[in-house]
């Protein structure tokens, strides 16, 4: 089993719905939760950071972990054309070494 | 956050050859960074970890002797491919965290082309 699982779509969503993206996890260790937006041949940039299960928002992005189910989740509200981009879980433990999720391609369709 | 820069973005260079590529950070002393390979529609695949006046650690599967990575100074840390092969085309890119943050800021990447 992989220690991080994210299906990586594609997902197409109409400009203004909601998109959900979702990751789940094997190793109890990682206690630090990442998303990070990846456009085109370009390099990931981090979107959502968090370290306690609960909800994190940030404007349109809301960030959900729940630690007891191994799962974590990025909802964006409201969606553009902007937003459309590969979106990449990662989650590490006490060191620095990240793992990282398939990523996620989203397309909001104008 | 952060921010890194990588060069070139953009290589493409005959099978046999070396290629080198840097990232910097431009904004605050990088004691460690990570470099990364990504092949289309695949995620990031960690390659090595790099620490700043000490050798690079390697990840399982990824051979020392083929990708040299020097980190020379708080600012720059350099990965080389030596005697590249088609096979090695792919988008490679490092990051690193910001002083005293735990999380991690990526650059622009590089692209390699072998033929």
């Amino acid at each position: 089993q992989k220690e991080v699982e994210q299906d990586p779509g594609p997902l197409s969503v109409p400009e203004g719905a909601i998109v959900s993206l979702n990751c789940t996890y094997s190793n109890s260790a990682f206690q630090y939760f990442m998303w990070y937006r990846q456009y085109s041949r370009k390099g990931p940039e981090l979107l959502m950071y968090t370290y306690s299960s609960g909800n994190k928002e940030d404007g349109r992005f809301t960030a959900q972990v729940d630690k007891s189910s191994k799962y974590i989740s990025l909802f964006i509200r409201d969606s553009q054309p902007s937003d459309s981009a590969t979106y990449l879980c990662a989650m590490r433990s006490g060191n620095n070494r990240l793992a990282f999720g398939k990523g996620n391609q989203v397309v909001v369709i104008p | 956050g952060a921010v890194v820069s990588q060069h070139p973005s953009r290589v493409i260079c005959k099978s046999g050859t070396s290629v080198k590529i840097e990232c910097r950070s431009l904004d605050f002393q990088a004691t460690t960074m990570f470099w990364y390979r990504q092949f289309p529609k695949q995620s990031l695949m960690l390659m090595a970890t790099s620490n700043e006046g000490s050798k690079a650690t390697y990840e399982q599967g990824v051979e020392k002797d083929k990708f040299l990575i020097n980190h020379a100074s708080l600012t720059l840390s350099t990965l080389t491919v030596t005697s590249a092969h088609p096979e090695d085309s792919s988008f490679y890119i490092c990051s690193t965290n910001s002083g005293g943050t735990d999380t991690q800021y990526f650059g622009p990447g590089t692209r390699l082309t072998v033929l």
